[in-house]
């Protein structure tokens, strides 16, 4: 067991571009979140899978992202046209079934920085 | 939204002091969550409380969980240099249909524990 594995953990564009990050959780979980986190602030909710279904998104989460998770696996978030809004540490956490009250395991997130 | 309140937002002290964090909600969560973390990592779960008026133990650090399961404390005693770090609640909301599920945290207490 690696632990929630994100990649990469930096990533630097200019605007305008599109980013994609992903994140492979621990292979037994079948829930996986994605969160942002920016300086000051504790983590904000964005999306939630169960396996493959996307069960539940934030309104924060505006028409330029879009996340996946084919085949229950590993996820994806992609963010188009970029703002300088969006600078933030992306965070993605797994959990395993119900057990979802012992706690999330987080990876170490990808810095996104928009120039 | 931060529907958390966590109190203090920083907190300075000596090494050998003890020290409480709060976090406060006006809401009732299924269960409340702390996390430590590191500047550049995700958050690492510490403990999971989940009955009202519950109290856990982790060596040096007491978690407490109200009765009414709308508010908790974290109590460390005698701090250590490797005691710093952001902390942070998180309440778990659980949605009655669909078994969606959200974890949303307070914006943490920064801890510097000096040598």
């Amino acid at each position: 067991d690696t632990g929630v594995s994100q990649n990469p953990r930096h990533k630097i564009t200019k605007r305008g571009q599109n980013v994609t990050f992903r994140c492979d959780p621990i292979s037994e979980h079948n829930r996986l979140y994605w969160y942002r986190q920016t300086l000051g602030q504790g983590p904000e909710f964005l999306t939630y899978f169960q396996n493959e279904a996307q069960l539940e998104k934030s309104r924060l989460l505006s028409d330029r992202f879009s996340a996946e998770r084919p085949k229950g696996s590993f996820s994806t978030l992609e963010i188009q046209r970029t703002e300088q809004g969006d600078s933030a540490m992306y965070l993605c956490a797994s959990s395993l079934g119900r057990q979802g009250d012992r706690g999330y395991t987080f990876g170490s997130g990808t810095r996104l920085t928009v120039v | 939204t931060q529907l958390l309140e966590q109190s203090p937002q920083f907190l300075s002290i000596q090494e050998g002091e003890n020290l409480t964090v709060y976090c406060n909600s006006s809401s009732v969560f299924s269960s409340l969550q702390w996390y430590r973390q590191e500047p550049g990592e995700g958050p690492v779960l510490l403990v999971t409380v989940v009955t009202g008026g519950e109290v856990k133990k982790l060596k040096r650090l007491t978690f407490q969980f109200g009765d009414a399961r709308k508010d908790s404390s974290l109590h460390i005693t005698a701090a250590q240099p490797g005691d710093t770090g952001l902390y942070l609640c998180a309440g778990l909301r659980t949605l009655l249909q669909g078994g969606s599920e959200k974890l949303v945290f307070g914006k943490g207490t920064k801890l510097t524990v000096n040598p």
